[in-house]
């Protein structure tokens, strides 16, 4: 059964503060690595992706990526009170040859306080 | 561009009835998934197709969902019968080449009364 884990939170950072959301992976074999925000009653948007390991940084956004750890992660620097919301981690599993589905984790709630 | 488009965005069945979700995937996007989220829980893989094959339905409940995504029209997710348990958002997302990542529509809010 492959499984994603990630701490359900709140986690809750003061205005201006680095937020750090976690997940691991059970699947060694994953490839691709996404991280999605959703705000309540929403759907899912996508922010970042990952594929290497190291870091990856977009904006405020940085994603890291450790394979030997199964383990990805996401800073959000300068936190903003928008950026309260759901992050779900993703991690593709090949369904087959032809292509993948991905699997996500119940999302870690990020509140940001003014 | 439009993006992916699901409709309706809310359904109200009584049990027993049937619930037909609809989903046009991005505009060059061949690459269809059908996601299921309860309330408090994360999203659940349900099945993935691609134009006029079911690649993958092994997050299909056995009885009473199916789905489709005929070679004109939108990707069609069926559920016959439909009990209060059925009463969740349901998500579809699509992407073009494998790896790609998925984008998401604005999901159908399925109550079954």
């Amino acid at each position: 059964q492959k499984e994603v884990e990630q701490n359900s939170g709140p986690l809750s950072v003061p205005e201006g503060a680095i937020a750090s959301l976690n997940c691991t992976y059970s699947d060694r074999g994953s490839q691709s690595f996404f991280w999605y925000r959703q705000y309540s009653g929403k759907s899912p948007e996508l922010i970042m992706f990952i594929y290497s390991n190291g870091d990856k940084e977009d904006g405020r956004f940085t994603a890291q990526l450790n394979k030997a750890s199964q383990y990805v992660s996401l800073l959000i620097r300068d936190s903003q009170p928008s950026d309260s919301a759901t992050y779900l981690c993703a991690v593709n599993a090949l369904a087959n040859q032809a292509g993948t589905a991905l699997i996500f984790g119940k999302g870690t709630t990020l509140s940001v306080s003014s | 561009n439009a993006g992916v488009m699901q409709n309706p965005r809310h359904l109200v069945r009584r049990r027993g009835q049937e619930a037909r979700l609809r989903c046009s995937p991005m505009k060059g996007h061949s690459h269809v998934y059908w996601y299921r989220q309860l309330p408090e829980e994360g999203l659940k893989f349900m099945v993935y197709l691609q134009k006029e094959n079911i690649i993958d339905e092994s997050g299909m409940p056995k009885e009473r969902f199916s789905a489709e995504f005929p070679k004109e029209g939108p990707s069609i997710l069926r559920i016959q019968q439909v009990v209060r348990g059925d009463s969740a958002a349901y998500f579809c997302a699509s992407h073009g080449r494998d790896n790609s990542p998925l984008h998401f529509g604005n999901g159908t809010r399925l109550t079954v009364t």
